[in-house]
């Protein structure tokens, strides 16, 4: 199975709401990213968040971390139509002598104008 | 800067032929790193290199050569293609270790093997 699996798969809101998504991931981490993908491109940063830290915040994404939990959510506020995008959750953590980075299967956003 | 460009964008295979899908950054990045992208299953790491002349495998190298002889350049070649590498792939660069610092994502290769 996934390190980071998100949910939900597939979230449709409207223009203007807020969309929240989660990580959650199995083992030790040293860090999590996240990082959106528009439908057939690369994907693109948005934000780290290191295992000490609790919340980061960028423009209208906050980011929260609970490794107790192991778990971060994204939310955006104040949604817009290009905000449809795919959003992944990538986790990274030493493993077989290598920082090995594993990406979730991701949330598809849709805003609807 | 162009950043991370992937060549070809499209390309179709036959079942045992061999390819090489290139990839190139112009960000002088020690790290580079190819993923696989499959419905559902996330992106999947194949190969990375930690700088010229260094590289190793990711989770799923099998059936995948790479080489890194430049910091700027990271072919990744198919050495028989089989169905199952149908796929989108990307390659990444980040100027440190992958997870201390983003990925640079190229725009991906989609590789149909019939």
């Amino acid at each position: 199975s996934q390190q980071g699996e998100e949910d939900p798969q597939a979230l449709s809101i409207q223009e203007g709401e807020n969309a929240t998504m989660n990580c959650s991931y199995k083992t030790s981490i040293n860090n999590l990213q996240w990082y959106r993908q528009n439908s057939g491109r690369g994907l693109v940063h948005l934000i780290l968040i290191r295992s000490n830290e609790r919340e980061k915040h960028s423009g209208r994404l906050r980011v929260t971390l609970d490794t107790s939990k192991k778990s971060s959510s994204l939310l955006i506020t104040a949604s817009r139509a290009a905000d449809t995008a795919s959003y992944f959750c990538a986790t990274d953590a030493w493993s077989g002598g290598y920082q090995k980075v594993t990406f979730g299967t991701g949330t598809k956003l849709q805003v609807i104008p | 800067n162009a950043g991370v460009t992937q060549t070809p964008k499209f390309q179709v295979l036959k079942t045992g032929q061999s390819m090489t899908l290139q990839c190139a950054q112009d960000m002088n990045h020690e790290y580079m790193s190819w993923y696989r992208q499959d419905p559902g299953m996330g992106l999947r790491l194949i190969h990375y290199s930690v700088g010229a002349g260094i590289t190793d495998q990711g989770e799923v190298p099998n059936g995948y050569n790479v080489s890194r002889s430049t910091t700027e350049d990271f072919p990744l070649r198919l050495l028989s293609a089989a169905p199952s590498q149908t796929s989108v792939y990307f390659c990444a660069s980040s100027p440190t270790g992958t997870g201390y610092s983003e990925q640079y994502f190229g725009p991906g290769t989609r590789l149909t093997v019939t």
